[in-house]
């Protein structure tokens, strides 16, 4: 079936824009979740989102970034007043609860490279 | 707040020759850790968990609550097994960690 996606694959910006990326989870997850990797680092935990729950906004940089995400599908990251150090690749992942309402295994996009010039 | 330490940024190592993947973690609670990896070109892609307890490619990894780590091994690497590998952490809330990753390079 469908993996997770995201759109736009790239994205070149200009500093102070706002640039918003789309994640499409794989259907029937009910967990969400956005990182930012910046070049040669790891994964930084931006967003959470279970099912009904109030996300877990505790890994957002600064009030510049916001993320929704409509019932159990897409989601969408917004960046306003984009800076130099927001360029970064962003990855989406998605998945089931596990068990005890742990999550599970997570499934990855492709992400999007975001440059900010 | 949970943590993720993996310490070597790279590693690299002869085609044959065993190789461990160091990860140790910090959190209170009852940790779900994962390890995940990153072929060239393609997505990070899970490898294996800790409540499988399962051997995945040859890779096999064990919680260790007491030294709160949980490295991963193969006794015999191939040069197939060149990647990024990250070492993750889920909390009993979902809020997920990883590590800054590791390059395992093979070398034939």
């Amino acid at each position: 079936g469908a993996g997770v996606s995201q759109s736009p694959s790239n994205k070149v910006t200009e500093k102070g824009k706002d640039v918003e990326l789309r994640c499409d989870p794989i259907s029937g997850h009910t967990a969400l979740y956005w990182y930012r990797q910046r070049l040669g680092q790891g994964l930084e935990f931006l967003i959470y989102f279970q099912g009904n729950s109030a996300p877990d906004k505790s890994g957002l940089p600064s009030d510049r970034f916001s993320a929704e995400r409509t019932g159990e599908s897409v989601s969408t990251l917004t960046i306003q007043r984009t800076q130099q150090e927001d360029s970064a690749v962003y990855l989406c992942a998605s998945s089931l609860a596990g068990t005890s309402g742990r999550v599970g295994t997570q499934y990855f996009g492709p992400g999007t490279r975001l440059t900010v010039l | 707040a949970q943590r993720v330490t993996q310490p070597e940024k790279l590693l690299s190592v002869f085609k044959g020759a065993p190789v461990e993947l160091k990860c140790n973690y910090s959190y209170s609670g009852s940790p779900e850790l994962f390890w995940y990896v990153q072929y060239s070109r393609q997505r990070l892609q899970l490898l294996l968990r800790h409540i499988s307890r399962e051997s995945i490619k040859g890779f096999t990894a064990d919680l260790n609550k007491g030294e709160t780590s949980f490295h991963l091994k193969k006794p015999f690497a191939q040069e197939e097994d060149s990647a990024m590998y990250y070492c993750a952490l889920v909390t009993n809330a979902g809020k997920s960690t990883f590590g800054d990753g590791t390059t395992l390079t093979v070398k034939p």
